[in-house]
Formats: C-alpha cells, structure tokens, sequence
C-alpha cells in the first residue's frame, strides 16, 4: 500500500523558515517525480512545485510565488521528500501536501502550516 | 502559465443524475488533465489521469474524456458519496495548474 506522510508544519513568524518533509512507502521512491500542493483555507489547490527523479535529471520547477524562497528536495536512500520553505508570508498559510506524479494520483493526508505573528 | 477554467462553479443535483463538469484550457495540454474529487476536511482523491484513465478503485460511473483544450468528467449516475468539490489539472507543462473547483451539492 502507498502512503505518504507529512509532517513539520506548525505556526511560524512572517519572515521565518519552515521544513516539511514527507515519508514515502509502499512504492519505489527513487523513480518518482514527487511534487507538493497546498490549499489554502477555504481555498482551491496551488501547485507549489516538483523533483524529477535523479534517475531524470532530479531537477525542480516552481510555481511562481514560492519561486526563490521554498526548494524542493528529495533524500532516495531514506525514501523522503522536504520542502524548505524560507521568507514565509501570511499568503502563504495552507495545507501542504505531498504527491506522485499524477498519473500515480497518490496523495498524503496534509500537514498545515499557520503563518502569523 | 497555462489557466484552467471549470465550469460551471457549483452544482445541485439529485441522486441517480447524470452530471458533467468541464474544464478549459487556455492553450493546448495534449491528454495531461487530471481529475480529482476532494471532501471537506480530507486530502484530494484521484480520480481520472490522462483525460480519461481511471485510477485503481474508482467506480466506472466516472468517466472522463477530451482533448486539446476542453474536457469533461461526467458522473453517469450519482450516488451519495459523490457529493464533493472537484478539480481539474493540467500537467502538460510547469507551471501545472487546477481548475478553481466545482463544488456539488444536493439538490
């Protein structure tokens, strides 16, 4: 069974620097293009952004408003997935998920991170 | 970046309805849209990649077709589970965007 966790997300300062990561199972990480996708409240889904496979190139592509402060990475010996999100704003509040390519469809449960002084 | 349109924004229908959302491209996404349907409170679930491949486990009163640029997801007949807000995503090229949701209700 697939499954992908998320976890770090929590309330952090405007200006402040978050980790998430995501645990992968139940599928063969390394040849996965894994992205992130947040929600805002009440919101529709953003794509934030993807990392290819290193086996593809491992490189990543972003969505225009977290282009320069989040990065995206990927750990294949330890099956994980992090984004690093630096220079945090109020906008962007939102669950974070963790997701394979879509073809695959498989998503986490979400990890929600609070923006705010 | 390439926008996607869904139409129409909400929907009421009963039990036993056939309904169909569509989902605009504004320019060419090949066969890459994805559907996806999301409950309140839960992580989005896959339904349909590739215009109309059905993921593992969907029932097949989902049923997804297109190409180019318009596209729909059509439930034959609704049950009482499918009552949720759906979304559309083109994965052609980056950015990948979603449609701003169809939110079904019942009538």
């Amino acid at each position: 069974e697939v499954q992908l966790v998320e976890s770090g997300g929590g309330l952090v300062k405007p200006g402040g620097s978050l980790r998430l990561s995501c645990a992968a199972s139940g599928f063969i990480f390394s040849n996965a293009w894994m992205n992130w996708v947040r929600q805002a409240p009440g919101k529709g889904l953003e794509w934030v952004g993807r990392v290819k496979s290193k086996t593809d190139g491992g490189t990543t592509d972003y969505a225009a408003p977290v282009k320069g402060r989040f990065t995206i990475s990927r750990d294949d010996s330890k099956n994980t997935l992090d984004l690093q999100m630096n220079s945090l704003k109020s906008e962007d509040t939102a669950v974070y998920y963790c997701t394979r390519d879509p073809s695959s469809g498989d998503w986490g449960q979400g990890t929600l991170v609070t923006v705010s002084s | 970046d390439i926008q996607m349109t869904q139409s129409p924004s909400s929907l009421s229908a009963s039990v036993g309805d056939r309904v169909t959302i569509t989902c605009r491209a504004s320019q060419g996404i090949s066969n890459y849209l994805a559907w996806f349907q999301q409950k309140p409170g839960k992580a989005p679930k896959s339904l349909i990649y590739a215009t109309s491949r059905l993921q593992s486990g969907v029932p097949s009163r989902f049923s997804g077709s297109g190409s180019g640029t318009e596209f729909t997801l059509t439930i034959s007949s609704l049950q009482p589970e499918d009552f949720a807000t759906y979304y559309c995503q083109q994965y052609n090229s980056y950015p990948y965007t979603f449609g701003q949701g169809t939110e079904l209700e019942i009538k």
